[in-house]
């Protein structure tokens, strides 16, 4: 079985500071990756993911992961803030393969202030 | 840029009755799926189909659920007896093409269950 914990279900910073969002994975063969943002009375948009190839991989937005296996972790970073990006952000695993369930973190609420 | 749709945004019923959610996904996919996400929860998978047939559902999805694909562009989810558990927003994915795992999903209905 595979799951995913997002440690802080709420993160909070200053605008221009660094951005870090954690997540951890558990699954017993290796997984895709995904990170999923959701503004406020919209749907999910995929911000980045992860399937094979190189580790740090570049999303839209400013917005990179980097998929770490002995530590089981595909963290997302930003090195600035900025207003716009508040949201909640969705760390997901699936197996590989294509056409499989995504299984979802519970999600961090992103707030950045002035 | 093509996205995933759905109807109605908002739907409010009453316990018992019937609901139909309506999903028109990316026009070249072939697999589709429909998650939920109860307030303050995680967003958690129900069913996902292909080729008219259900390929994989999950616990949630009991025989009260029924998805269908009428025609060449719609794909819905049905609730026969709606409960107060039933209350949430349900977002439509679909996925195909090259980049197979990756899932878009529509902005979602929220239905409320009174």
């Amino acid at each position: 079985a595979q799951s995913v914990t997002q440690l802080g279900s709420h993160v909070s910073v200053s605008e221009g500071a660094l951005v870090l969002l954690r997540c951890n994975y558990s699954s017993s063969v290796p997984p895709y990756l995904f990170w999923y943002v959701q503004y406020p009375n919209q749907g999910l948009q995929l911000l980045l993911k992860y399937t094979t190839g190189a580790t740090l991989v570049k999303g839209i937005n400013g917005f990179e992961a980097e998929f770490k296996k002995s530590e089981t972790s595909f963290h997302l970073t930003k090195p600035s803030a900025h207003m716009s990006d508040a949201a909640e952000y969705f760390c997901a695993v699936t197996l590989r393969g294509g056409y499989n369930k995504l299984i979802f973190g519970a999600g961090t609420r992103l707030a950045v202030h002035p | 840029e093509p996205e995933v749709t759905q109807t109605p945004s908002h739907q409010v019923t009453q316990m018992g009755q019937e609901v139909i959610l309506r999903c028109v996904p990316i026009s070249n996919h072939l697999y589709f799926y429909w998650y939920r996400q109860i307030l303050g929860q995680k967003v958690e998978f129900l069913v996902s189909f292909y080729n008219n047939e259900i390929s994989e559902k999950s616990e949630i999805f009991d025989d009260q659920f029924s998805v269908e694909r009428p025609d060449g562009s719609n794909f819905t989810l049905k609730i026969r007896s709606t409960k107060l558990e039933d209350s949430a927003m349900y977002f439509c994915a679909s996925s195909g093409g090259l980049a197979a795992e990756t899932q878009y999903f529509g902005p979602g209905t929220r239905l409320l269950v009174l």
